[in-house]
């Protein structure tokens, strides 16, 4: 079955930029959606497609996939993204959906 | 707007079957791919399952032999069946919408409904 590794933890200072990334074999041709999860909400969809943003999600979220790795980035960041990321495939050879572990992002 | 609401049992005993519902409204049940995912406490979020509204289905194998996902598109609502449950199935459920194709990402989530499993 198809494997998503993230990184467990990431910190970064305000106003920095921080990258999550999101590891898979070959996952650059796979279309990657990203997930921001707050605590005691439902999660939230914060790009998908690689790099699109749905309507209401600030410019500052970005991604890009190449290879064996997707990457999310956050620019400017702010203590509100502090917030746990998933990211997540559709393995078409399986049919199954697959969700990494999920990454802790730290607004020191 | 498409809006999903989870309903069920908050509380199931070991060896029982955990049955929830998820209901779709501002939008209609046809077309789509609905997935369920859930979450243990202070874990991730884990693929169950995934039903087209024309009734077809594929499952994690971790929980195939368990999960039993349906639809009812005259309620505009799907559900889940987990069955044999033990501690290790309780967790925050999530009915999420996936769009016309598979590869679609889930866009629309429900809040999610605790289950706890326990005698």
């Amino acid at each position: 079955s198809y494997v998503l590794t993230q990184p467990p933890s990431v910190s970064v200072a305000p106003g920095k930029t921080a990258r999550i990334t999101c590891g898979g074999n070959n996952i650059g041709s796979k279309s990657v959606h990203w997930y921001q999860q707050k605590p005691g909400q439902a999660p939230v969809l914060v790009i998908y497609y690689d790099s699109d943003r749905p309507s209401g999600i600030p410019e500052r979220f970005s991604g890009s996939n190449s290879g064996n790795t997707a990457t999310l980035t956050i620019s400017r960041v702010e203590a509100g993204d502090e917030a746990d990321y998933y990211c997540q495939v559709w393995d078409s050879s399986s049919d199954h959906q697959v969700f990494g572990g999920g990454t802790k992002l730290t607004v020191l | 707007q498409v809006q999903l609401q989870e309903s069920g049992p908050g509380l199931v005993k070991p060896s029982e079957t955990l049955s929830l519902t998820c209901t779709v409204s501002g939008g209609s049940i046809s077309s789509y791919y609905w997935s369920w995912i859930r979450q243990p406490p202070g874990k991730g979020l884990e693929w169950i399952g995934y039903i087209y509204y024309s009734g077809s289905t594929n499952y994690n194998p971790s929980l195939k032999s368990r999960v039993t996902i349906s639809v009812d598109t005259s309620k505009n609502q799907f559900s889940l069946k987990l069955s044999s449950v033990t501690a290790a199935d309780t967790a925050v459920y999530y009915c999420a919408s996936t769009g016309y194709q598979q590869k679609h990402p889930m866009d629309v989530w429900g809040k999610g409904t605790t289950v706890t499993v326990s005698s």
